[in-house]
């Protein structure tokens, strides 16, 4: 089946550096979805991408959907403790079905 | 605007008993799934409803899972008899997007621990 791998698994960071992660496929997705899921609570949506080569911005988080559609990026600018979490990409299995896969994570871990 | 609802937050039971798992998805919403996460395999889907109807049970991982949606604002995960192996974190979360979207919206999960 469809799968997603995440990249790098987990990253260590001071506060204020910037972060880049990916999320990347054997097969095409038409929708990359972004969340972040905080020690004990559920993931939340942060970023939704619809078109290839689209870049969003949702405040000091950039993502986008790559040219080839196997792929999609999250960057965080300027990082502060509370970006701290786990990140996780996400897409429909099937276009037009609600079914989504999701990668295995990122997590980032920010020392003050 | 209240989020997914889900209740308990933590339940601690002994293998063999009943366990159930409620969910109150948000205002509107007509779709509803249900998420095992697992540190060996990540977020798994389990099953989800659309319009209160079963579409897709594949993930349900045995018999001793089930779930309903009797209504559009309530659903449960049962898992009778419980083993340790059940032991996660379980989501719910539920959707309103318009073709082509796939926006899901996910409550705090259950954590579930069974001894």
């Amino acid at each position: 089946g469809q799968q997603l791998n995440q990249s790098p698994q987990s990253m260590f960071i001071q506060e204020g550096e910037d972060v880049s992660m990916n999320c990347t496929s054997s097969s095409i997705f038409n929708t990359w979805l972004w969340y972040k899921q905080d020690p004990g609570e559920g993931p939340v949506l942060l970023i939704a991408l619809y078109k290839a080569g689209e870049l969003t911005s949702n405040g000091r988080l950039t993502a986008q959907f790559g040219i080839t559609r196997k792929d999609s990026f999250l960057n965080i600018s300027a990082s502060i403790p509370s970006d701290v979490g786990i990140y996780f990409c996400a897409g429909p299995i099937i276009q037009g079905a609600q079914k989504l896969v999701f990668g295995q994570g990122t997590r980032l871990t920010i020392n003050p | 605007d209240a989020g997914v609802i889900q209740s308990p937050r933590h339940e601690v039971t002994e293998m063999g008993q009943e366990v159930t798992l409620r969910c109150k998805p948000i205002s509107g919403h007509d779709y509803l799934f249900w998420y095992r996460q697992t540190m060996m395999r990540g977020l798994e889907l389990l099953i989800y409803f659309n319009n209160n109807v079963p579409i897709d049970d594949s993930g349900m991982p045995e018999d001793r899972f089930s779930a309903k949606m009797p209504n559009a604002s309530f659903s449960t995960l049962k898992i009778q008899p419980s083993e340790p192996r059940d032991s996660a974190v379980y989501f719910c979360a539920s959707s309103s997007a318009p073709t082509g979207h796939y926006e899901q919206f996910f409550g705090p999960g259950t954590r579930l621990t069974v001894l």
